[in-house]
């Protein structure tokens, strides 16, 4: 079956914009978390949703950010405002369950350039 | 909080040559252990991974031993390719809430031919 699918794969947007970041986890399952990969801060986690829930937030690193998911499936990241610190790739990955004997599948990320 | 500390890259080896990653964790509990490994072009892969004290991961040709007493990972490979040349990262989930992955800043590999 089809992997974690993430677009748009690339994004090049001016300071200042709102950007949406969409995820489509593998079918059935149910954990995902969206982390990020930047130069200076390598990879980091930002969000963590069971089901259409999200009982960890932590790794957001501002108000700026949310997401969300819907139907227990599709998730999206939106960033308001962006900043020049926001360039990263945003990588989401999903999971069966939310179990050390289930491994996270990863997407190829979505490139975020911000100018 | 949780931390893993990889080996500084980039490492450079010749083809057939030993391969050794060092990874150590700082975690509370008992972690899962994990490698995962990102291709030139593309997403990340996990590569193995240990849930428990002494377990070895292995795949492709790839081990990596659980030590709790030395809170470390090391991923080992005794005969390089030219296709390992990727980035390698070491990773640990606390087995807690989200289990979230806390990665190391990630090793490139280069294999000459």
């Amino acid at each position: 079956g089809a992997g974690v699918s993430q677009s748009p794969s690339n994004k090049v947007t001016e300071k200042g914009k709102d950007v949406e970041l969409r995820c489509d986890p593998i079918s059935g399952h149910t954990a995902l978390y969206w982390y990020r990969q930047s130069l200076g801060q390598g990879l980091e986690f930002l969000i963590y949703f069971q089901g259409n829930s999200a009982p960890d937030k932590s790794g957001l690193p501002s108000d700026r950010f949310s997401a969300e998911r819907t139907g227990g499936s599709v998730s999206t990241l939106t960033i308001q405002r962006t900043q020049q610190e926001d360039s990263a790739v945003y990588l989401c990955a999903s999971s069966l369950e939310r179990l050390s004997n289930q491994p996270q599948h990863f997407g190829d990320g979505t490139r975020l350039s911000i100018l | 909080g949780n931390s893993v500390t990889q080996m500084e890259g980039p490492v450079t080896l010749s083809e057939e040559a030993f391969l050794t990653i060092n990874c150590t964790y700082t975690a509370t509990g008992y972690p899962s252990l994990f490698w995962y490994v990102q291709y030139p072009g593309e997403g990340l892969q996990l590569l193995l991974k240990a849930t428990k004290a002494d377990d070895k991961g292995s795949n492709k040709g790839f081990e990596a031993t659980y030590r709790k007493e030395t809170t470390s990972f090391h991923l080992e490979k005794g005969s390089v390719q030219v296709s390992d040349s990727a980035v390698y990262f070491c990773a640990l989930s606390d087995n807690q809430g989200a289990q979230k992955l806390v990665f190391g800043q990630g090793t490139r590999l280069t294999i000459n031919p």
